[in-house]
């Protein structure tokens, strides 16, 4: 059954370094999304992306974090200079134009040092 | 605005006892209600989903029912087993934006003891 790959599982950087956080979502979808989870909260919405932009962002996707499609198959999450707070997991989904159901990856761990 | 608000942890059970776990939600419009689990170490899994009032989701002995009179989607089973021991979200899909983003509670972690 096809499913959500992320990479890396668990990334660890420096205050201020810049992290980029990799999805596959499954092939024939169209809609993407990032959602993070700060350790013991609830999960929270990011970004979704369709048709190669943004169509929309959460208060917490400040100018700090983008998103890019680079080819027909990754789906990318950039934080230009991280900080303490974005410590958290972070999930890619993605679903087809049809249903409503999103598809999650199994997460990356992001720790900021 | 869009929330949904879950029962709060955690739950121990004993194997083979009732389980539910109650989720109330607000909406703006008329939303697609579910049910997530997260295992031990893994990323979410959907668990069941509804679309519709009336509409009962179901699915490894799992089931919730989309109430729009109390606006809930309470999580039931019949005879919990140890392997069902993970953290449950409720959620909402927004269909009044074309992204149908989700909006999550809080989780509630059910441990199941033998």
């Amino acid at each position: 059954e096809p499913e959500v790959t992320q990479t890396p599982s668990h990334q660890v950087t420096q205050m201020g370094q810049e992290v980029i956080l990799r999805c596959v979502p499954i092939s024939n979808h169209l809609y993407f999304y990032w959602y993070r989870q700060i350790l013991g909260q609830k999960v929270e919405f990011l970004v979704s992306f369709y048709n190669n932009e943004i169509s929309e962002k959460s208060e917490i996707f400040d100018d700090q974090f983008s998103v890019e499609r680079p080819d027909g198959s990754n789906f990318t999450l950039k934080i230009r200079s991280t900080k303490l707070e974005d410590s958290a997991m972070y999930f890619c989904a993605s679903r087809t134009d049809f249903s409503d159901t999103q598809y999650f990856g199994p997460g990356t761990r992001l720790t900021v040092l | 605005g869009n929330s949904v608000t879950q029962m709060e942890g955690p739950v121990t059970l004993s194997e083979e006892a009732f389980l539910t776990i109650n989720c109330t939600y607000t909406a703006t419009g008329y939303p697609s209600l579910f049910w997530y689990v997260q295992y031990p170490g893994e990323g979410l899994q959907l668990l069941l989903k509804a679309t519709k009032a009336d509409d009962k989701g179901s699915n490894k002995g799992f089931e919730a029912t989309y109430r729009k009179e109390t606006t809930s989607f309470h999580l039931e089973k019949g005879s919990v087993q140890v392997s069902d021991s993970a953290v449950y979200f409720c959620a909402l899909s927004d269909r009044e934006t074309g992204a149908n983003n989700l909006f999550f509670g809080t989780g509630t972690r059910l441990t199941v003891i033998p």
